[in-house]
């Protein structure tokens, strides 16, 4: 059974770094295809992709994001960590992580990049 | 980028009643060399995180019920509610992942009883 956890602050202040950690467990990210991302949602709002590693340690970041993005993975804990620098208060949201499954393509297991499983959610409020 | 469109911004359909959803990308989304299109369908409910339904267009994911189905190629795709219930009010959104250095999500669709 797959679950994933998202924990970390509920609140930060402006300009503030954001670390937020996903602990997951029925499944391992040293899987050939497997992938844990990151997908934000601001209040009454649409979802937004931010980030996926995948087994590899392919880093996969938002364009529009990647500069203040980093994503990282630490297989022997289960967890995968997400920082967001310079945070403001239109990055209020719930944050996601969720698992991305492996596909066979051809005679090899490679990432997809939709998401099968997902945690509950973190609502973080970017305030002063 | 690829740019995701659905359609409508929200419908309310009777119970019992089909509902249909269209999702438009600004480009292609069917992966020529393995004739995949690389298109998932989430429902989410109020306080919840966002459901599975669907991937590559049409594949239902293990245990949706088979009143929901997935449909189109390339650049348009349809997800249909053939048999509206009360436990399908949601907010509905297509996602591509085709491009890699970008999977984006629809802006939402949001069903309702009449």
């Amino acid at each position: 059974q797959i679950t994933l956890k998202e924990s970390g602050p509920t609140l930060v202040k402006p300009t503030q770094t954001l670390t937020l950690t996903c602990t997951f467990s029925g499944f391992s990210l040293s899987t050939s295809g497997v992938g844990v991302g990151w997908i934000r949602q601001p209040p009454g709002k649409a979802l937004e992709w931010l980030a996926l590693i995948y087994w590899d340690d392919d880093k996969r970041y938002s364009p529009s994001l990647k500069s203040r993005l980093t994503i990282t993975k630490d297989t022997s804990k289960n967890q995968v960590v997400l920082t967001m620098t310079n945070m403001d208060p239109v990055d209020t949201a719930t944050y996601y992580c969720a698992h991305s499954p492996p596909a066979i393509f051809g005679v090899v297991m490679g990432g997809t990049g939709y998401f099968d499983y997902w945690g509950q959610g973190t609502l973080v409020t970017v305030s002063s | 980028d690829i740019v995701m469109t659905q359609s409508p911004d929200s419908l309310a359909v009777s119970l019992g009643e089909r509902a249909t959803i269209n999702c438009k990308s600004s480009q292609s989304v069917l992966y020529s060399s393995n004739n995949k299109n690389y298109l998932a369908w989430y429902q989410q409910k109020p306080g919840q995180p966002p459901k599975l339904l669907i991937y590559w267009a049409s594949t239902r994911e293990s245990g949706v019920p088979d009143r929901f189905s997935g449909s189109g190629s390339g650049t348009d795709f349809t997800l249909t509610i053939s048999s509206l219930q009360a436990e399908d009010v949601a907010v509905y959104y297509c996602q591509q992942y085709y491009s890699t250095l970008l999977f984006t999500f629809g802006p939402g669709t949001k069903v309702d009883i009449k």
